[in-house]
């Protein structure tokens, strides 16, 4: 069974970089699925941030795609975020998720999330 | 705003069926059929119910079912259980380069 773990600082001040790691057991990200991230602002739906393929192929949300990275570590199986110049906008459960192998759109496995607050 | 458009809330008695809507455009969910639905109990992971409009996961009861017609798509709950009270998201793949866009979730609640 696949297992995805979020981890992260909980508080970002204004202006600086949110990070973020997702640790996948249960499974390999050198596989066929592309990882992406998934947030949700406090009382606002789901909102696809970006994917990454083990081998360091992105794609972003135009939205958001001149203030984030994305990176892929295979020796540790996980993979990571990075929002820069970050807002109170930015302040949501940020999700790490699975893309299926047919269709990367389909989110077949996703950690539980974890609450990033933007505040100084 | 979310791109999807769901109801906040619907509710039902056990053993009830339910359904709840998601409506998108024909860029998103009109142009394929590539409707996922999700259940998300707070605090833990989603799970993923419904893909392609109508396919269920290995695992997930057949209680659920899924439908498309047009820009609109559906997912029926029936017999519904305690369990079942969680919130639920749609989501489609689109032509535009926002690559998947999801609903603003609904909140079932079991009476």
């Amino acid at each position: 069974q696949v297992q995805l773990q979020e981890s992260g600082p909980g508080l970002v001040k204004p202006s600086g970089t949110l990070s973020l790691t997702c640790a996948v057991s249960g499974g390999s990200i050198v596989s066929f699925n592309w990882w992406s991230w998934v947030r949700q602002p406090p009382g606002k739906g789901l909102e696809w941030i970006g994917e990454i393929y083990h081998s360091g192929s992105t794609n972003y949300n135009p939205s958001l795609k001149s203030r984030v990275t994305m990176s892929a570590d295979k020796s540790k199986n996980q993979f990571s975020l990075s929002l820069r110049s970050v807002t109170a906008a930015d302040t949501a459960v940020y999700y790490c998720a699975r893309g299926s192998e047919t269709s990367t759109w389909i989110f077949d496995y996703w950690g539980q999330g974890t609450l990033i607050t933007v505040s100084s | 705003q979310s791109a999807l458009t769901q109801p906040a809330s619907v509710s039902g008695s056990p053993g009830q069926s339910i359904t709840i809507s998601c409506t998108g455009t024909s860029s998103d969910v009109g142009a394929y059929n590539y409707v996922s639905w999700y259940q998300h109990h707070p605090g833990n992971a989603p799970k993923l119910m419904i893909y392609e409009v109508s396919n269920r996961p290995s695992g997930v009861s057949n209680r659920f079912s899924g439908s498309k017609s047009g820009d609109t798509a559906s997912l029926t709950i029936s017999g519904l259980q305690a369990e079942d009270e969680a919130d639920y998201y749609c989501s489609s793949y689109t032509t535009s380069s926002t690559h998947v866009v999801f609903g603003g979730g609904t909140k079932l609640t079991v009476l």
